[in-house]
């Protein structure tokens, strides 16, 4: 069965730091990858998509970057965190005609 | 501009009635659509996805239409249960299914 892994759970980070989180998939393969935040009492945001190794889409131009070194690690990055990156961090992947499945997620606090 | 219009208020209904969530887009010509349920503090479960072509989708109490002449979907629970509350959201793709883009939710109670 598939199933995704995302860490950490919750985070706490001083403005100006640096950001790294993980998200990984096993039980498929070539699955499309998704990292989405959600500001409190909103909506999904996209914010960066995978159809491959190597490939990224950017949805939001913003101080964070994605990549995707292997097939099933998708890795979320900044190099310096701002207040208003603050929120629910949540990976996903899809097959085609199948819907999203969705990590637990990262509740991330600048400070 | 690109809309995903979902009700704010939260939609509070009595247990056994039937509980009907709409979705209304604008500036969107989507193949697929989907209805996902969150709970508070965990990632959205996908719940069902219907095509462009099809009009109405069931699964056990839940029940989907999309209706691409008005732009709107409706997400129907019927025989609604306390444990049905929660958050729903309606989610579009774009670019053949490569990527979704989601509504903000309506938050269904269903008191006993």
């Amino acid at each position: 069965s598939q199933t995704i892994h995302q860490w950490p759970a919750t985070l706490v980070q001083p403005v100006g730091s640096p950001l790294s989180l993980e998200c990984t998939v096993e039980g498929t393969s070539n699955p499309n990858l998704y990292w989405y935040r959600q500001a409190a009492g909103r909506g999904l945001q996209l914010l960066f998509y995978s159809v491959g190794i190597g490939q990224i889409s950017s949805e939001v131009p913003q101080n964070l970057s994605a990549s995707r070194p292997q097939d099933r690690q998708f890795i979320l990055s900044s190099k310096k965190l701002l207040l208003s990156d603050s929120g629910f961090y949540l990976c996903a992947w899809s097959v085609k005609g199948l819907g999203y499945t969705f990590g637990s997620g990262t509740r991330l606090t600048v400070v | 501009s690109q809309k995903i219009e979902q009700n704010s208020e939260a939609l509070n209904i009595q247990e056994g009635k039937t509980a009907t969530l709409t979705c209304n887009y604008t500036n969107y010509s989507p193949a697929y659509l989907q209805w996902y349920r969150q709970d508070p503090g965990r990632g959205p479960v996908f719940l069902l996805l219907i095509r462009e072509n099809e009009k109405e989708k069931r699964k056990e109490r839940l029940k989907v239409t999309f209706d691409t002449t008005l732009k709107q979907s409706l997400f129907h629970i019927t025989a609604s249960q306390p444990a049905d509350s929660a958050t729903y959201l309606c989610a579009l793709d774009s670019d053949n299914f490569n990527k979704f883009y989601f509504g903000s939710g309506t938050k269904l109670n269903v008191k006993p």
